[in-house]
């Protein structure tokens, strides 16, 4: 079956201006994740969403960040007033479920550039 | 940081060697996972191993454990060309499925 896809593979934008991923998991899926990766950082975690329960935003760097899942299927993670630091490849992955013991599945990621 | 460590950095081989990279983490685990990442974009899932576990084997791959120590090691044998890539390990803290990941070690196995 397909996997997990987002959209755009790149996104170049301007410092100040706002931007929106998106994330499709794999169908069935009820953990949804997004992840950053840097070269300063490495790999971090931003947020995770598990069916109807309230997410768990506790890797989102600041209130520019935000994600949102609608109908327990695709997500967005909108940054506003990008910031040069915010460059990276924004990374999302699903599994059955949010525990523990599940393999999660990546997508590609967005390389989010900004200029 | 979240992040654990791993070494090497950096690891270059010969086709047939074998492979070791090294993760330590800095609390308690759930679970301990490996990924490989090809040219920095998409993850894929190598195997796993639970808190109970000393080691795991899928394959080529073996995958030891040490809690007492809170490191792991990933053993790839007989390597390939196409074994080069960034392995990385993720740790989960609790019964929430978020990885904490280490900072990778990139590896490159020479035909």
């Amino acid at each position: 079956g397909a996997g997990v896809s987002q959209s755009p593979s790149n996104k170049v934008t301007e410092k100040g201006k706002d931007v929106e991923l998106r994330c499709d998991p794999i169908s069935g899926h009820t953990a949804l994740y997004w992840y950053r990766q840097s070269l300063g950082q490495g790999l971090e975690f931003l947020i995770y969403f598990q069916g109807n329960s309230a997410p768990d935003k506790s890797g989102l760097p600041s209130d520019r960040f935000s994600a949102e899942r609608t109908g327990g299927s695709v997500s967005t993670l909108t940054i506003q007033r990008t910031q040069q630091e915010d460059s990276a490849v924004y990374l999302c992955a699903s599994s059955l479920q949010g525990l523990a013991g599940y393999e999660q599945y990546f997508g590609p990621g967005t390389r989010l550039t900004v200029t | 940081s979240q992040q654990g460590e791993e070494d090497p950095q950096a690891l270059s081989i010969q086709e047939g060697e074998n492979a070791t990279m090294n993760c330590s983490y800095k609390t308690s685990i759930n679970n301990l996972q490996w990924y490989r990442q090809n040219s920095g974009r998409g993850l894929v899932h190598l195997i796993l191993i639970r808190s109970n576990e000393r080691e795991k084997h899928s394959g080529r791959l073996r995958v030891t454990l040490d809690t007492s120590k809170k490191s792991s090691s990933l053993l790839i044998t007989a390597s390939r060309a196409a074994d080069t890539a960034s392995y990385f390990c993720a740790s989960i803290y609790n019964q929430g499925g978020k990885l904490i990941f280490g900072q990778g070690t990139e590896l490159s196995v020479k035909p």
